[in-house]
């Protein structure tokens, strides 16, 4: 079975600095997907960026992106110049790619970011 | 474009008390998914559906019900609810398997 890992609990920024998030995952599959989501206080569920397994160019969304190290099974998010408004809990997930297996995500538990003005 | 909708927002119910969680899409997404989260704990599938008439249990299945008539409704029956099942629920959708959820803004499910 897969399994991600957020082994940041907590982490905490000075604003308009760079923060890294990391995520590491557990697979024998070859082809997945990879997402991180943010949650503010409002509960409300974010997408903010997708990786493909099979590309080997890094997804990034504006002031977001990924360093994805297949090989490792790393995938961690850096935000750049961070805003009062990235401060949320951060969740790294997968999903399989495989034929027949539903697509359902499976999450770490999250890294919580403070971002200090 | 209402996206997934989920009612109600909060909920505090009795020991052994029933209730249906509603969760409606209207992006004919087949996929749709039912989550908890716990505190510290990420989120963790209950049921999911890979279309209309199908369903299937997801990681932590025991206390929960669910049923997909229509392609739109996914709703999560709670039978004699238990303080365990004290949690933040969301329910998901997806096109297919190969794209991200779009989440509702969850229910927070309290039993005393």
């Amino acid at each position: 079975a897969q399994t991600v890992t957020q082994s940041q609990p907590e982490m905490s920024v000075q604003e308009a600095e760079t923060v890294t998030l990391s995520c590491t995952y557990d697979t024998s599959e070859s082809d997945y997907y990879l997402f991180w989501y943010k949650q503010p206080p409002s509960r409300q569920m974010i997408l903010v960026i997708r990786q493909e397994a099979y590309k080997q160019q890094n997804a990034t969304e504006n002031r977001f992106s990924v360093n994805f190290q297949k090989a490792a099974k790393s995938f961690s998010l850096k935000i750049s110049d961070s805003q009062l408004g990235d401060a949320a809990m951060y969740f790294c997930a997968y999903r399989s790619a495989v034929g027949g297996s539903q697509g359902n995500l499976i999450f770490g538990k999250g890294t919580k970011l403070s971002v200090k003005p | 474009n209402a996206g997934v909708t989920q009612t109600p927002k909060f909920r505090i119910l009795k020991i052994g008390q029933s209730m249906t969680l509603q969760c409606t899409q209207d992006m004919n997404h087949n996929y749709m998914y039912w989550y908890r989260q716990d505190p510290g704990m990420g989120l963790k599938l209950i049921y999911y559906s890979v279309g209309a008439g199908i369903t299937d249990k997801g990681e932590v299945p025991n206390g929960y019900n669910v049923s997909r008539s229509t392609t739109e409704d996914f709703p999560l029956r709670l039978e004699l609810a238990a303080p365990s099942q004290t949690s933040v629920y969301f329910c998901a959708s997806s096109p297919t398997g190969y794209y991200g959820y779009t989440f509702g803004s969850g229910t927070r499910l309290t039993v005393v």
